[in-house]
């Protein structure tokens, strides 16, 4: 059991430019979540997978924001211009369908200057 | 909708001694999970403690128990036996499809 891992885990951008961030999950969990801490408050949940199925989107925070899990796998969290607001620590989780708690990866911190 | 409300932003005890961050939710649901997860400075979160809410024993892990109160809402977490290495951010958070997170507690701990 490796954990789950999260790359980069720092990014630096210029506003207006797209990132991706990658996310490999404990490898027998088939459910993989996002969220994104802003500093000073707990994780706010985006959306989430259970393997290729994207099960709630609603919550990304603009059409601006994207993910996918194309073989049910490793998760990307993309962010298309990006803006000076959406600087934060990008969380991926994962977890089984049978239990609810899940496991964090150590973040991404993006920086959008 | 499901809240949870950490009313202590901050939280301070000594090396040795036994501190308690308090934690109170609200939800629909009938079945549901409660954790504690911890944060240390610029590391991952990590889950310390769950309970069910159907359980009525409160769940331990070590020198970590809780106390669930389910008519109030009300899930704390007790610390005993502090250690240096107990100074994080504590989050209390609720099932649903996702995790519910508090604004969470920063406890610092003093030698």
């Amino acid at each position: 059991d490796t954990g789950v891992s999260q790359n980069p885990r720092h990014k630096i951008t210029k506003r207006g430019q797209n990132v991706t961030f990658r996310c490999d999950p404990i490898s027998e969990h088939n459910r993989l979540y996002w969220y994104r801490q802003t500093l000073g408050q707990g994780p706010e949940f985006l959306t989430y997978f259970q393997n290729e199925a994207q099960l709630e989107k609603s919550r990304l925070l603009s059409d601006r924001f994207s993910a996918e899990r194309p073989k049910g796998s490793f998760s990307t969290l993309e962010i298309q211009r990006t803006e000076q607001g959406d600087s934060a620590m990008y969380l991926c989780a994962s977890s089984t369908s049978l239990a609810y708690e899940q496991y964090f990866g150590p973040g991404t911190r993006l920086t959008v200057t | 909708a499901q809240t949870v409300t950490q009313s202590q932003p901050e939280m301070s005890v000594q090396e040795a001694e036994t501190v308690t961050l308090s934690c109170t939710y609200d939800t629909s649901e009938s079945d549901y999970y409660l954790f504690w997860y911890k944060q240390p400075p610029s590391r991952q979160m990590i889950l310390v403690i769950r309970q069910e809410a159907y359980k009525q024993q409160n769940a331990t892990e070590n020198r970590f128990s809780v106390n669930f109160q389910k008519a109030a809402k009300s899930f704390s977490l007790k610390i005993s036996d502090s250690q240096l290495g107990d100074a994080a951010m504590y989050f209390c958070a609720l099932s649903g499809y996702a995790l519910n997170f508090g604004k969470g507690t920063s406890l610092l701990v003093t030698p």
